[in-house]
């Protein structure tokens, strides 16, 4: 099946600082990633939904300030935690969708990150 | 907010049992996904069953779904110690560009 990367898989960050994910696509071109947040023991919510060459759609709830998402190319997107808090810690899930009605999202490993 | 309720939200066997995990949701849908977590780790997906059809293998998986009642099964049979993980069913909502909402999982522990 199509393969979904994110680096980094683990980060530790000072409360304040800013932390960049990336989700690529490895094998195929993603015309529409999604990005998950996962807390302990809890199922994923959707943030935000970013087609390549547009802005993201964010889900409500979701601060677009704080999450910038990038998706400035068909195998790349990023998301960026600006001014990370603890409250903010959680784990990171990209997924990649092709285009033409693809049903199937294909998911990366995930990022799990830390806020002191 | 999430459409899918999945029941049990956690599940113990012994490795050789059946194990049946269900997911209800609230709206139409164009399809039904089963979804497989590690502890920690990213998501596997298993299978996609479309809104047309009831029912759906593959190994030994086997995925049932009821739009009228608008809910699914997910049925692992004969179940080894490596099946033990977390079970997400996510929905595909109708008019929504197959953008997923996920249950809130099932917990499943097999015991060797």
């Amino acid at each position: 099946g199509a393969v979904v990367s994110q680096h980094p898989s683990r980060v530790i960050c000072k409360s304040g600082t800013s932390v960049k994910i990336e989700c690529r696509s490895l094998d195929f071109q993603a015309t529409t990633m999604f990005w998950y947040r996962q807390f302990p023991k809890q199922s994923l919510m959707l943030m935000a939904t970013s087609n390549e060459g547009s802005k993201a759609t964010y889900e409500q709830g979701v601060e677009k300030d704080k999450f910038l998402i990038n998706h400035a190319s068909l195998t790349l997107s990023t998301l960026t935690v600006t001014s990370a808090h603890p409250e903010d810690s959680s784990f990171y899930i990209c997924s990649a969708r092709g285009g033409g009605g693809e049903e199937t999202q294909y998911f990366g490993p995930g990022t799990r990150l830390l806020v002191l | 907010s999430q459409q899918g309720e999945e029941d049990p939200q956690a599940l113990s066997i012994q490795e050789g049992e059946n194990a049946t995990m269900n997911c209800s949701y609230k709206t139409s849908i164009n399809n039904l996904q089963w979804y497989r977590q590690n502890s920690g780790r990213g998501l596997v997906h298993l299978i996609l069953i479309r809104s047309n059809e009831r029912e759906k293998h593959s190994g030994r998986l086997r995925v049932t779904l009821d739009t009228s009642k608008k809910s699914s099964s997910l049925l692992i049979t004969a179940s080894r110690a490596a099946d033990t993980a977390s079970y997400f069913c996510a929905t595909a909502a109708r008019g929504a560009g197959n953008m997923l909402t996920f249950g809130g999982g099932t917990r499943l522990m097999v015991k060797p």
